[in-house]
């Protein structure tokens, strides 16, 4: 099976920086990889899918790319309420695998 | 509003059995594939399986094959995750999720259901 490694596993830093994750496929997956945003008690929302196409009603603070097998996710100027844990998903073919997910703090 | 709502807490007790439910509304519920996925205490997002609720036709994670079953009744737009056997490994928050796109499993997931929180403990 495919595996998502993503890092880094958490990050602190200050609001208004740019924030960069990645998530590195083991074998190609094209662009069926998603990003999903989950603050803390709350339930899973995605923010980006096909690798780089936003979500409606997400912020446009958040975006993504693809560079072969390697998906980054990059909040543009970090805000408070970006606290949250953010994992990325593949789903190109079962089994539709998560990143380990990293957490994000201010 | 298309919505997944999902049933209620529960607490087990280890070697019981157990089903929750997670019923569709807002959309064509037979034209979208269900996921469930379990967050365990202090880990991450797991993908269990998926569900075509048009044909019943099931893939599962080979994590939780055998372990679990998802099951589907589409006169009531609702799916099933059940157990035969709980551990106290099952302790978790299971979520189930309809694929964004339409008639496909290759899709991510929006929206998702509110969770159910299930404790397994003697």
């Amino acid at each position: 099976d495919i595996q998502m490694t993503q890092s880094p596993s958490s990050l602190s830093a200050s609001v208004g920086d740019r924030v960069t994750i990645t998530c590195r496929a083991s074998q190609g997956i094209g662009n069926y990889l998603a990003w999903y945003q989950q603050k803390p008690g709350k339930v899973p929302k995605v923010l980006i899918y096909a690798a780089s196409t936003l979500q409606s009603g997400v912020p446009s603070r958040f975006s993504g790319s693809r560079s072969g097998t390697d998906f980054i996710l990059t909040i543009s100027s970090l805000q408070p309420e970006d606290v949250a844990t953010y994992y990325c998903q593949k789903y190109d073919s079962a089994p539709l695998t998560f990143g380990g997910g990293t957490m994000v703090e201010i | 509003e298309m919505q997944l709502v999902q049933s209620g807490a529960e607490g087990k007790k280890p070697g019981e059995s157990l089903k929750i439910s997670c019923k569709g509304s807002g959309y064509s519920f037979t034209n979208y594939w269900i996921s469930w996925v379990r967050l365990m205490p202090g880990k991450g997002l797991e993908w269990m399986g998926m569900i075509d609720p048009s044909d019943s036709y099931t893939m599962y994670s080979p994590s939780f094959q055998g372990h679990v079953t998802i099951t589907v009744d589409k006169s009531i737009s609702t799916a099933y995750l059940q157990w035969t056997t709980l551990g106290a490994s099952d302790s978790a928050i299971f979520y189930c999720a309809r694929h964004g796109y339409a008639s496909s499993a290759r899709s991510w997931f929006d929206p998702w259901g509110q969770g159910t929180h299930v404790i397994v403990s003697s």
